[in-house]
């Protein structure tokens, strides 16, 4: 299977700052990469596909980019309503995995 | 819109079976490969299975191969997840979620539902 990795587990913003969380797979996946949002009790919601498209509906501070094993979210200016959890996951090969998440929370 | 209602979810004993059930709306169900994703408390996203479109070809984790069983029901729409010989470690909530592709799935999950509760205690 393919392993996920991503940095850091956790981080304290602000908002305003610009965020950016890296994932790392555990070989190439050329640019077969979903980032996900959870927030606390609800269910997750595609924010990025393809490594760097934008999920109709969500916000343009959302962006990602990489290719191969180093993919990386930023969000351009967080909002309050951007503190959640956020996954990436590898849709290149079966079976589909997922980082371990990364909480970004209130400084 | 696009629901998803997971049902079916509770408490039961190690060795024992479940079912859970997921209604789909608001879009043509026939068409779009389906999943289940399950998180255990306070922990990750673990993929559990798809199946295709037709119903044809199915996946699952190695966690859960041999023992849970994805099917689907396009005449009523809705996609079920069999769940026998349970383990306490199968404890988490249980989401469905649609295949972001028609036809051949490409596992990235646009829609997902509100999850359903399994507990396996004694």
């Amino acid at each position: 299977d393919i392993q996920m990795t991503q940095s850091p587990s956790s981080l304290s913003a602000s908002v305003g700052d610009r965020v950016t969380i890296t994932c790392r797979a555990s070989q190439s996946i050329g640019n077969y990469l979903n980032w996900y949002q959870q927030k606390p009790g609800k269910a997750p919601k595609l924010l990025i596909y393809a490594a760097s498209s934008l999920q109709s509906g969500v916000p343009s501070r959302f962006s990602g980019s990489g290719s191969g094993t180093d993919f990386t979210l930023t969000i351009s200016s967080l909002q309050p309503e951007d503190f959640a959890t956020y996954y990436c996951q590898q849709s290149n090969s079966h079976p589909p995995t997922f980082g371990q998440g990364t909480k970004v929370d209130i400084k | 819109q696009v629901q998803l209602v997971e049902s079916g979810g509770g408490v039961v004993q190690p060795e024992r079976s479940l079912r859970l059930s997921c209604a789909a709306a608001g879009f043509t169900f026939s068409r779009y490969p389906m999943h289940w994703v399950r998180q255990a408390p306070g922990k990750g996203l673990e993929w559990v299975a798809v199946i295709s479109y037709d119903g044809s070809n199915k996946h699952y984790a190695d966690s859960v191969k041999g023992r849970f069983a994805i099917s689907r029901d396009n005449s009523k729409n809705t996609l079920y997840l069999r769940m026998n010989s349970l383990r306490v470690e199968d404890t988490a909530i249980y989401y469905c979620a649609r295949d972001q592709r028609l036809g051949y799935s490409s596992s990235c999950l646009d829609s997902w539902g509100q999850g359903t509760l399994v507990t396996v205690s004694s």
